[in-house]
């Protein structure tokens, strides 16, 4: 199975908000509403910023956000901060019982 | 406060073995499911393993069947993947992570590199 396609580089500045994609099919993504994001900085853990497609984990600053529409995943990044310069990517629960990631995206402040 | 510690990383030779070990603290261990996934050099995440918490159940990525076995120990708290048959592309940060449809906790990682 392939892995969810996503940007490969998304940038902002400070104060902007920005939105990331993630592309699926009706096997994964369109199939549940179980897709998550998870933030990773170089040399560190991912961390979990969102699940079940909009739920924001204890501690998770609400500027981050997420929504589907069919077979398509995104997370919004609003008033961005330098902080939030990192590599994101979406995962999704599938039809195999499975998880699939996405190709990630590069998120970059300006 | 929840722990999962990786270790058993190395250098190895394409066609090697290698036993990878989560040692998990601050929860029930043996209520929850785990995972192993990887991140090779450059590139992205990538979901390797899971299994249920008994143990009894097990999913490999297509990448890994046949190769890799993933197992627990819910007495000692440990998570583990034995890796054969190793190839360079086998080459990652190798992490685990408790979840099931999204991985809350992950453990630092360690490293796997595949060369001769």
């Amino acid at each position: 199975q392939s892995a969810l396609t996503q940007p490969a580089s998304v940038s902002g500045s400070p104060g902007q908000s920005i939105t990331i994609s993630c592309t699926g099919t009706s096997s994964d993504v369109g199939g549940y509403n179980y897709v998550s994001w998870y933030q990773k900085y170089p040399g560190k853990a991912p961390k979990l910023m969102i699940y079940d497609v909009s739920n924001r984990p204890s501690g998770v600053s609400n500027r981050f956000s997420g929504s589907k529409s069919g077979n398509t995943a995104s997370l919004t990044i609003s008033g961005l901060q330098p902080e939030d310069e990192a590599d994101y990517f979406c995962s999704s629960y599938t039809t195999s019982s499975t998880l699939i990631f996405g190709t990630g995206t590069k998120v970059t402040v300006l | 406060e929840v722990q999962l510690v990786e270790s058993g990383g190395g250098l190895v030779q394409p066609g090697g073995s290698l036993r990878l070990s989560c040692a998990a603290s601050g929860f029930t261990f043996s209520n929850y499911e785990m995972n192993w996934v990887r991140q090779a050099p450059g590139k992205g995440l990538e979901w390797v393993s899971y299994t249920t918490s008994s143990g009894r159940t097990s999913l490999y990525a297509d990448s890994v069947k046949g190769r890799f076995t993933i197992s627990r120990d819910n007495a000692k708290t440990s998570l583990y993947l034995q890796m054969n048959s190793l190839r360079v592309e086998d080459t990652a940060v190798y992490y685990c992570a408790r979840g099931r449809k999204y991985l809350v906790f992950w453990g630092q990682g360690t490293l796997v590199t595949v060369s001769s």
